[in-house]
């Protein structure tokens, strides 16, 4: 079965500081990765997409990792502001532009 | 310029009512999505359009839903005889092509439906 699970659940931090989302999913076949970052009320806005042979991409602050063998994604969020507090959705595409499968989402609290 | 737009933002509806949701994609992005996103849960795949016609609508729930996008621009999403359980946030997007899979999809920010 296609999934994509991600954890923490929800996470709280203080600003300044670092942290990472996990992704792990069993979609097959793989055809590629994107992390997308999604404000209370508003759409996801896509943050980074990985290909198979891709195994980091950097968007500002934010860094994300592959491993295409283990089927784990991660996503690092340095020096995090208040702005980061969002939700981040892993997304996993098994080939096709309409063959998405969505991960449920860590929901990330950055306090002052 | 103008991203994905959605209309109405939020919709209150009785249970058994018609209601249309709007979708003004990204000018010139010809891959129309829409999704249906639950509290705390991830978006749900419904109906994606390449140009005017539905390419897969595999997602569809049952046949109380359906799309249009009779001029491959503006969509819009149709919800017959409303229950309690299509409460939701319906997410549409976009796309430049669906031809390439690493196209970004761009998103709206949704319309919040109740049906009471």
């Amino acid at each position: 079965k296609n999934q994509v699970e991600q954890s923490p659940q929800s996470l709280i931090i203080l600003e300044g500081k670092n942290c990472t989302l996990q992704c792990n999913y069993t979609v097959s076949p793989f055809s590629n990765l994107r992390w997308y970052k999604q404000d209370t009320g508003r759409g996801p806005v896509s943050l980074t997409i990985m290909t198979f042979s891709e195994n980091t991409k950097s968007n500002g602050r934010y860094t994300a990792t592959l491993d295409a063998d283990t089927k784990q994604s991660s996503l690092h969020i340095t020096a995090s502001q208040l702005s980061d507090s969002a939700s981040y959705i892993c997304v996993v595409s098994g080939g096709g532009a309409n063959n998405l499968f969505f991960g449920t989402g860590t929901r990330l609290t950055v306090i002052p | 310029g103008a991203g994905v737009s959605q209309t109405p933002s939020n919709k209150v509806t009785e249970k058994g009512k018609y209601v249309e949701l709007r979708c003004d994609p990204i000018s010139g992005h010809t891959a129309l999505y829409w999704y249906r996103q639950s509290l705390g849960q991830g978006p749900e795949f419904l109906i994606y359009f390449q140009g005017t016609g539905a390419a897969d609508d595999s997602g569809l729930p049952n046949d109380r839903f359906f799309a249009v996008r009779p001029e491959g621009s503006v969509s819009t999403l149709k919800i017959q005889r409303t229950e309690r359980g299509d409460s939701a946030v319906y997410l549409c997007a976009s796309s430049l092509t669906s031809g390439r899979e690493t196209d970004t999809q761009y998103f709206g920010p949704g319309t919040r439906l109740t049906v009471l």
